[in-house]
């Protein structure tokens, strides 16, 4: 059983625009949102996270909108550039982490 | 500081076999978890060592198994190799504890079985 829920699959977005990965979690008890960014080769790094307590988090470009009542978050990468190609996972945890399945990410120039 | 490093980077080994992946965590971590990455499932957690002893299981059989060392070093071993064992085995490193702590990410070890 999928714990997290990520979509979508793939995605394009031109370059300046607004990429939007979502996530749906079921267990209520998930205290930590973690979201991933994957580069060809390397491995996960820690893009930007968020705690239950907060609706939303900024850094740079980077968003997080968390909907505790729907279980659900995303993340927003504003003035999307071909840099920010790349696959992105989302994540929860508890006492351990559950991933998302991934989203890849193709930012046109 | 360095990062996590993993050893090899490559692995081809065919149905059978077993294998020994080594995870160096960054220098002052403690805590050091595996996962299993495959296009169709993404990241899947395997275990989680802290102070040598395991500390979390995930959901795979017992031919998967893991150590660490006094050092924090890891390793994983795998027994008895099926073709579907094929992934990317990543390693992750934090301070304490991984489920409040960032983890840190090493560059893999692919795994490919004939």
């Amino acid at each position: 059983q999928q714990q997290v829920k990520q979509s979508p699959q793939s995605l394009i977005v031109q370059k300046g625009g607004i990429s939007i990965i979502n996530c749906a979690y079921e267990n209520t008890a998930f205290d930590y949102f973690p979201w991933y960014q994957q580069f060809p080769g390397k491995g996960p790094a820690l893009l930007i996270a968020i705690r239950p307590d907060v609706s939303e988090k900024k850094e740079g470009r980077f968003t997080i909108s968390f909907n505790k009542s729907a279980k659900q978050f995303s993340l927003h990468i504003m003035d999307s550039q071909p840099g920010d190609s790349a696959t992105y996972f989302c994540a929860a945890s508890g006492n351990q982490f559950y991933f998302g399945t991934g989203t890849s990410l193709t930012v046109i120039p | 500081k360095a990062g996590v490093t993993q050893t090899p980077r490559y692995l081809i080994k065919t149905r059978g076999q077993q294998v020994t992946l080594s995870c160096s965590p960054i220098s002052g971590h403690r805590s050091v978890s595996w996962y299993q990455q495959t296009p169709g499932q993404g990241l899947q957690f395997l275990f989680e060592y802290f102070s040598e002893t395991q500390r979390n299981k995930g959901n795979f059989p017992g031919r998967f198994s893991g150590r660490q060392f006094s050092n924090s070093r890891s390793e994983m071993n795998v027994s008895t190799l099926e073709l579907g064992d094929s992934a990317l085995y990543l390693c992750a490193s934090s301070l304490e504890d991984s489920a409040a702590d960032t983890q840190y990410f090493g560059p893999g070890t692919r795994l490919t079985v004939l």
